[in-house]
């Protein structure tokens, strides 16, 4: 079946740059999405790739590389607000499968 | 635009109840999906909804089932509820843009099963 791999924990400071990654299985695959969840909130969507390189959002990028089955989040000039997890997600068709979550800690 | 909002937000039922959440997406979406959250297993897709219709299905008994009006408002139903089922089920409603999926999460209903 479908599944996306991601790294259970980051920690950085504020003011750092920080990247985390996820690998996803390519049958079916059309696009590779991010979120973020903060503790007792819901998903609030960041950012989508369906083709390869780079996308940028303020101080957030995401980039797929399809070759690779391998994606990544990265978040610049971290700030506080910013601890939260964060979550890829494998648009297959209808179905959106999501990795396990990567819970990022921003120290002071 | 108003966002995704679901009732209730936190419900409490004993086992082998049934139960009924309700979701309305924004306004011009037409996608609704349903998600199951907990700490062991995570965000599992439960289905989706588009124009009254099921689309598409996740891995989960047959007591879990859905409907979607013709106002794109949908419910979830659960029967013969078990511990298990305790967790945060979330709705998403989606935009659909040449391609392009965007997610819409609700708040969420907090289910306890005792």
């Amino acid at each position: 079946g479908q599944s996306l791999e991601q790294p259970s924990e980051v920690t950085a400071v504020e003011g750092a740059i920080v990247q985390i990654n996820c690998t996803y299985q390519t049958s079916g695959f059309y696009g590779l999405s991010w979120y973020q969840q903060h503790d007792g909130g819901a998903p609030t969507f960041l950012s989508y790739n369906a083709l390869d390189g780079l996308e940028e959002t303020g101080r957030f990028s995401s980039f797929l590389s399809r070759s690779d089955s391998y994606g990544y989040l990265l978040l610049q000039e971290l700030q506080m607000k910013d601890s939260a997890s964060y979550f890829c997600a494998g648009n297959y068709g209808q179905n959106f499968v999501f990795g396990p979550g990567t819970r990022l800690s921003v120290l002071p | 635009k108003a966002g995704v909002t679901q009732t209730p937000r936190y419900l409490i039922k004993t086992r082998g109840q049934q139960v009924t959440l309700s979701c309305s997406p924004i306004s011009g979406h037409r996608s609704v999906s349903w998600y199951q959250q907990t700490p062991g297993q995570g965000l599992q897709f439960l289905f989706e909804y588009f124009s009254e219709t099921q689309r598409n299905k996740g891995n989960f008994p047959g007591r879990f089932s859905g409907r979607q009006f013709s106002n794109s408002r949908s419910e979830m139903n659960v029967s013969t509820l078990e511990l298990g089922d305790s967790a945060l089920y979330l709705c998403a409603s989606s935009l659909e843009l040449a391609g392009h999926y965007e997610q819409y999460f609700g708040p969420g209903t907090r289910l306890t099963v005792t």
